[in-house]
């Protein structure tokens, strides 16, 4: 396992279309973040999982956004009914919690290449 | 809230010569971490060094060191002995601490473009 993947590289949907995309993490990482990236900005939080269970959402993920992780392994986010403004890049992130007992913030975050989304 | 501010949009910088990126940052806890990322071209976010509000000394790792003045709130890149393949986006970002309510996610600044010329 060399890194975190994500699958596709680049995604073209016509609006209206449902798109979803995977994010393979490290594999002993248990937390998962989702980021969303426009043009010429910094990323923006979406969503955070431990293992399975999802423990935060961003006001940015509408009821369109729907983000899983069975298992605690892969994760997948689907965008519902696709409209210009989701036109971004969609990046995922994994890290390794070494439980409460550890510094804060001693673990850093790995990034998969993302996902570029183009809705026409 | 935290709020990470990144003043320059863009950088020029000549080969192996050093250069520093900005970055300021807001918060109101007293423990949180700092981070630089380096994006190419291709998309994906580097990462590059980190500091810890704790931290006595400035993180250093290879060509990577980061000025750290808590005092002023800034967390300063800097790159020593610029290479061509050092030409890329710079993010500064900041981690919530798990007892703010976060849980540790990253918090971006808009970057800086560098563009080191030969």
């Amino acid at each position: 396992d060399t890194g975190v993947s994500q699958d596709p590289r680049h995604k073209i949907t016509k609006r209206g279309q449902n798109v979803t995309f995977r994010c393979d993490p490290i594999s002993e990482h248990n937390r998962l973040y989702w980021y969303r990236q426009t043009l010429g900005q910094g990323p923006e939080f979406l969503t955070y999982f431990q293992n399975e269970a999802q423990l935060e959402k961003s006001r940015l993920l509408s009821d369109r956004f729907s983000a899983e992780r069975p298992k605690g392994s892969f994760s997948t986010l689907e965008i519902q009914r696709t409209e210009q403004g989701d036109s971004a890049m969609y990046l995922c992130a994994s890290s390794l919690e070494r439980g409460t007992g550890a510094p804060v913030g001693d673990t850093e975050a790995f990034f998969g290449q993302g996902t570029r989304l183009t809705v026409v | 809230a935290q709020k990470i501010t990144q003043t320059q949009p863009g950088m020029f910088v000549q080969e192996k010569e050093a250069v520093t990126l900005d970055c300021t940052y807001d918060t109101s806890d007293q423990s949180y971490g700092l981070f630089w990322y380096k994006q190419p071209s291709s998309g994906e976010m580097i990462f590059l060094i980190y500091q810890g509000s704790y931290d006595e000394q400035n993180a250093t790792e290879g060509r990577y060191s980061l000025n750290f003045q808590k005092a002023r709130k800034s967390a300063n890149l800097v790159i020593s002995a610029s290479q061509l393949g050092d030409s890329a986006m710079y993010f500064c970002a900041m981690r919530e601490p798990p007892f703010s309510g976060g849980y540790n996610k990253l918090i971006f600044g808009a970057g800086t473009r560098l563009a080191v010329h030969p």
